[in-house]
């Protein structure tokens, strides 16, 4: 079956670096679109950043452009979110996400559990 | 960046019909999909495109849209249908994704 596992998260001080990852099985990893999606604690949902089937097209969120970084593996079913620059704001339970098409779209059909990153000092 | 507008908060006694509302000016170019997340879980994905269904999510679901709002309409409602529902959609500009703030079903 379908799975996302979300690996990386953690408790990491304001200004500092973290990176994620998400690993997929379950399915052809190269032909679809992935996002990263976050929910601050008692939040709703927001959209991080997506990144289409093979990797050339890239896009982000307002809020994190600039200093996170989205990429991807194909080789070794893997998704990546590289966070620099982190702020408070950030701390939120962050989630992979498979798209139900190649290229981002708004329909994500399979979510990972997720994992938490805490920002704080 | 544009916005999608939900109500915060909607009942349904059980069995009955409910419709769950999301506003917002990029839903006039392009469709909403539909996510049910139960507390503790990630969100599942119930309705995507003109009205499709994924794979497991009883056909009780069902989506619309007319001009800038979509709609997702449980018709009969169960007792397992209580969760947060959230709209979402691409924005109007190059890109970027958008998420309404969520809407809270509750089952009497």
């Amino acid at each position: 079956q379908v799975q996302l596992v979300e690996s990386g998260g953690g408790v990491v001080q304001p200004g500092r670096s973290l990176r994620l990852s998400c690993a997929a099985s379950g399915f052809t990893f190269s032909g679809y679109g992935m996002h990263w999606v976050r929910q601050a604690p008692g939040q709703g949902l927001e959209w991080v950043a997506a990144v289409s089937f093979d990797g050339s097209s890239k896009y982000f969120a307002d809020s994190v452009k600039g200093r996170f970084t989205i990429s991807r593996d194909n080789s070794k079913n893997t998704l990546s979110l590289q966070m620099n620059s982190l702020r408070a704001e950030d701390t939120a339970v962050y989630y992979c996400a498979k798209d139900v098409y190649r290229s981002p779209t708004a329909s994500l059909d399979c979510w990972g559990q997720g994992t938490l990153v805490t920002v704080s000092s | 960046s544009s916005e999608l507008t939900q109500d915060p908060a909607v009942s349904v006694a059980l069995g009955q019909t409910v419709r769950i509302t999301c506003q917002g000016d990029t839903l006039s170019s392009y469709y909403a999909s539909w996510y049910q997340q139960k507390p503790g879980q990630a969100p599942v994905l119930v309705i995507y495109g003109k009205n499709n269904r994924p794979s497991g999510i009883p056909d009780r679901f069902s989506g619309s849209s007319s001009g800038n709002t979509a709609s997702l309409t449980i018709t009969g409602a169960q007792a397992e249908d209580e969760a947060d529902y959230y709209c979402n959609s691409r924005d109007s500009s190059v890109y970027p994704l958008v998420f309404g703030g969520g809407t809270k079903l509750t089952v009497l």
